[in-house]
């Protein structure tokens, strides 16, 4: 079974922290994205991949960088945290044709300080 | 600037009676939709899709019906069940937007016992 997996499920970090979140997906995807959930505002993508070494920006990258360097693995930082980064963060990978749609990870909810 | 809307935010059913989620989109390049639905503290998981060259798709208790004249897709549950108790997020994509899901804020729908 397909499978995207989050390092944590939990996070609370500290104002001005630099923060890694992983994500790995064992499908051979090529797509790999990260969004943040915020009520009332949906998922919003912060950035995306569509091959190793590659990024584009999605809506709302300011704050964030992203690093990918092999195919499985695509990390989210947060250079400097805030509190307004508070969010439900989710992973989601997919091939290349999004018409068979993403896989999501279970989230992790990070909490800054 | 929004590209798919549930104007929606929340849905309250009986048991047994029909769920109907909206969603509206502005786009007229978008040509494949898609509805995810979400428990808390999990990520998001595939539903039910439809193409732009259909208007309408069946899976079990789930239909999703398109109006691309209106740009407007619902997604009909039925007969609802407790367990369908859950944020719902449609989804769009197109060529135009590079394999990329344009997401809406969710609706959250609560189906009473």
């Amino acid at each position: 079974d397909v499978k995207v997996t989050q390092s944590s499920r939990y996070l609370v970090k500290r104002t001005g922290e630099k923060v890694f979140l992983e994500c790995v997906q064992d499908m051979d995807h090529e797509n790999m994205f990260w969004y943040r959930q915020d009520p009332g505002l949906g998922l919003r993508l912060i950035y995306f991949s569509y091959d190793v070494k590659m990024k584009e920006k999605g809506d709302i990258p300011e704050g964030y960088s992203v690093s990918r360097e092999k195919k499985e693995r695509f990390s989210l930082i947060l250079e400097s945290a805030s509190t307004n980064q508070t969010s439900m963060y989710l992973c989601a990978s997919s091939l290349s044709t999004v018409n068979y749609g993403y896989t999501f990870g279970s989230g992790t909810r990070l909490t800054v300080v | 600037d929004q590209q798919v809307k549930q104007n929606s935010p929340s849905l309250s059913v009986q048991e047994g009676r029909i769920s109907i989620l909206n969603c509206d989109y502005t786009n007229s390049m978008f040509d494949y939709f898609l509805w995810y639905k979400k428990y808390p503290a999990e990520g998001p998981t595939f539903l039910i899709s439809i193409s732009s060259i259909k208007d309408k798709n069946e899976d079990g208790r789930f239909t999703v019906f398109l109006n691309k004249s209106a740009k407007h897709l619902s997604l009909h549950i039925v007969p609802s069940q407790p367990g369908d108790s859950a944020v719902y997020f449609c989804a769009a994509s197109g060529m135009s937007n590079t394999g990329k899901l344009i997401f809406g804020q969710g609706t959250t729908l609560q189906v009473k016992p």
